[in-house]
């Protein structure tokens, strides 16, 4: 099956430095990707969609110049949170979507998800 | 305004008995359900999914029904196992291609042995 990685798993930063998480299809192309994130005991929020090649999507409320993201590859997306503040700590998951697949069913597939704990 | 609601935070059933999870839904743009399940730390993976021209999708122990008039979809575990224990996800999308896709807030399921 199709699969999605982000690394790293688990990341620990002071407050005022930058972050970078990755997220790779591993045996697929990713035209889109979506990052998500979660906060305890809620659901999963769509922060921004990224796309190949172009500028990312990004939701409302969502700032996108703290939350950078840069989808240079078909297989490679990057949320980097800048300038982190505790507030910024959270579970942030990301999902792409395989276009021979799942182009017209909707189905993503996720990544294992990045907690981010800032100090 | 949440456009995906799982009313029901927590379910707790008996091993072997059936697992019913609810989901309902105000956009009617919506055309495209799923579910996934997810543990702690992780990231979601995908149950199984519906079309809304469908009213209802089997795939072993897992069942989903869509009532489209009643906005109103239902995963069905049947029989429930300790290892379904875990929360799971109502999501819904509204057209096809490159659409992201709203969650619910989430069912944790507990399966007693």
């Amino acid at each position: 099956g199709a699969v999605v990685s982000q690394h790293p798993s688990r990341v620990i930063c002071k407050s005022g430095t930058s972050v970078k998480i990755e997220c790779r299809s591993l045996d697929f192309q990713a035209t889109t990707m979506f990052w998500y994130r979660q906060f305890p005991k809620q659901s999963l929020m769509l922060m921004a969609t990224s796309n190949e090649g172009s500028k990312a999507t990004y939701e409302q409320g969502v700032e996108k110049d703290k939350f950078l993201i840069n989808h240079a590859s078909l297989t490679l997306s990057t949320l980097t949170v800048t300038s982190a503040h505790p507030e910024d700590s959270s579970f942030y998951i990301c999902s792409a979507r395989r276009m021979d697949r799942s182009q017209n069913t909707g189905e993503l597939f996720f990544g294992e998800g990045s907690r981010l704990t800032v100090l | 305004d949440q456009q995906v609601k799982q009313n029901s935070p927590s379910l707790s059933v008996q091993e072997g008995r059936i697992s019913i999870l609810n989901c309902d839904y105000t956009n009617s743009m919506f055309d495209y359900f799923l579910w996934y399940k997810k543990y702690p730390a992780e990231g979601p993976t995908f149950l199984i999914s519906i079309s809304s021209i469908k009213d209802k999708n089997e795939d072993g122990r897992f069942t989903v029904f869509l009532n489209k008039s009643a906005k109103h979809l239902s995963l069905h575990i049947v029989p429930s196992q300790p290892g379904d224990s875990a929360v799971y996800f109502c999501a819904a999308s509204a057209g096809t291609g490159r659409r992201a896709l709203t969650f619910g807030s989430g069912t944790r399921l507990q399966v007693q042995p």
